[in-house]
């Protein structure tokens, strides 16, 4: 069955960076998009990126755009996010998840989230 | 940009109907592609309903979903309420102008 594990996550200054990981298995990794998206305490859900099933595409939310890195290793079958500048509005349950195809419009299946807190 | 609007809690009683409306800010709602998703306490989101009204394997047929062009909105429908169905549901779509997913604000079903 399809699987996303992620890694990373934890405590940070702001300012600092961070970087979260997501392995997929259950599914050739390399047919599909996928996306990060995190909710932060207490809120509803949040779009923060998506990467094409090649890597060639890459889109991300205002809110984290300039800051924020989203990568793939199709050969590793992992997905990669790369937080740097971070804010205390960072704060949030990150998680990886699969589109159901390759076109990005639909986020089908889901890790089971890392939590990522930005406090001094 | 593209939103989506749902109410922000509905509660119905065990065995009733429940409906959860999603409205889009502009545009057509039919532009791309509906889907529901449901999010228990401490858990990650699972999706319930894709590509407007298919049902994924393993999620019961009394959830069911629909768009409806003419209010610009889409709809999930709970049948036979059981209190396990309590939970937070989002819908989501994309925004084709700006290429970003949207998620609806969520909505949270009590069944009591």
């Amino acid at each position: 069955q399809v699987q996303l594990v992620q890694s990373g996550g934890g405590v940070v200054q702001p300012g600092r960076s961070l970087r979260l990981s997501c392995s997929g298995s259950g599914f050739r990794f390399s047919n599909y998009a996928v996306h990060w998206v995190r909710q932060a305490p207490g809120k509803g859900l949040q779009w923060v990126a998506v990467i094409s099933y090649d890597g060639r595409n890459k889109y991300y939310g205002d809110s984290v755009k300039g800051r924020f890195t989203i990568s793939r290793d199709n050969s590793k079958n992992t997905l990669n996010l790369q937080m740097n500048s971070l804010r205390p509005e960072d704060t949030a349950v990150y998680y990886c998840a699969r589109d159901l195809g390759y076109d990005y419009t639909q986020v089908y299946y889901w890790g089971q989230g890392a939590l990522v807190t930005v406090s001094s | 940009n593209f939103m989506l609007t749902q109410p922000h809690s509905v509660s119905e009683s065990p065995g009733k109907t429940v409906t959860i409306s999603c409205t889009g800010s502009s545009g057509s709602i039919a532009r791309s592609y509906v889907q529901w998703l449901q999010q228990r306490p401490g858990s990650a989101p699972t999706t319930v309903i894709s590509d407007d009204d298919q049902r994924p394997s393993g999620v019961p047929d009394r959830f069911s979903g629909s768009i409806d062009t003419s209010s610009n909105s889409a709809s999930l429908t709970i049948s036979g309420l059981k209190t396990e169905d309590e939970a937070d549901y989002y819908c989501q779509s994309y925004d084709l102008s700006s290429q970003s997913v949207v998620f609806g604000g969520g909505t949270k079903l009590t069944v009591l």
